[in-house]
């Protein structure tokens, strides 16, 4: 079964440092550009930062960008967001999402991870 | 990068069709055909439900279509059912590059 796996959610005090990792199986990794999309508690979804398959594009949201970090090992077959001087408001399930195809960008994202829960609290 | 605007909510009787509609700016929705559409669930992972302003993935219900008028694009529900209780959130590729979602949209079955 094609999946990703989260983990390395925590409790950290804000100004603190969190990594998260997302491990896939069952598909191809190194083919496929992915993502980080979280859900604030009592809010919508926010698209965070998506890497291409070669690590070649990475782009973030303005929120994230110099704070957070995407990065990939496809040999692996992992991905993962370095998180600093995290604020309160950066609360949320993170989860990893794979785009629909490795061949064509549709900028859609079809393989979610369950989620890993990043709580920023003093 | 201001997310895109979508209602709070909308409702409907069960087997009617309702529309939830998703504006942005001539610099996402309105310049790329990349808009897609996601169903969640209360404690679930987003679900793809429309991709390409109006492409289904395999498996999901025709009763899903999406359509997109200049800045705006729409996801119609149609023969609405008690399992499409759900929010809704729709996403558009930008022009620097990056993804915007919807404030998302709560869907309620009457």
């Amino acid at each position: 079964e094609v999946q990703l796996v989260e983990s390395g959610g925590g409790l950290v005090k804000p100004g603190g440092s969190l990594t998260l990792s997302c491990t896939a199986s069952e598909f191809s990794f190194s083919r496929y550009s992915m993502n980080w999309v979280r859900h604030s508690p009592g809010k919508g979804l926010e698209w965070v930062s998506s890497i291409s398959s070669t690590s070649t594009y990475i782009y973030y949201a303005d929120s994230m960008k110099g704070r957070f970090t995407i990065s990939r090992d496809n040999a692996k077959k992992t991905l993962y967001l370095q998180m600093t001087s995290l604020r309160v408001d950066d609360t949320a399930v993170y989860y990893c999402a794979r785009d629909l195809s490795s061949d064509v960008d549709y900028y859609a994202t079809d393989v979610w991870g369950q989620g890993t829960t990043v709580t920023v609290s003093s | 990068q201001s997310a895109l605007t979508q209602p709070a909510s909308v409702s409907g009787s069960p087997g009617r069709s309702i529309t939830i509609s998703c504006t942005g700016t001539s610099s996402d929705v309105g310049r790329y055909n990349y808009v897609s559409w996601y169903q969640q669930h209360p404690g679930k992972a987003p679900k793809l439900i429309i991709y390409e302003v109006n492409n289904r993935p395999s498996g999901v219900s025709y009763r899903f279509s999406g359509s997109k008028s200049g800045n705006t694009a729409s996801l119609t529900i149609s023969g609405l059912q008690a399992e499409d209780e759900a929010d809704y959130y729709c996403t558009s590729y930008t022009s620097i590059s990056t993804r915007v979602f919807g404030g998302g949209t709560k869907v309620t079955v009457l």
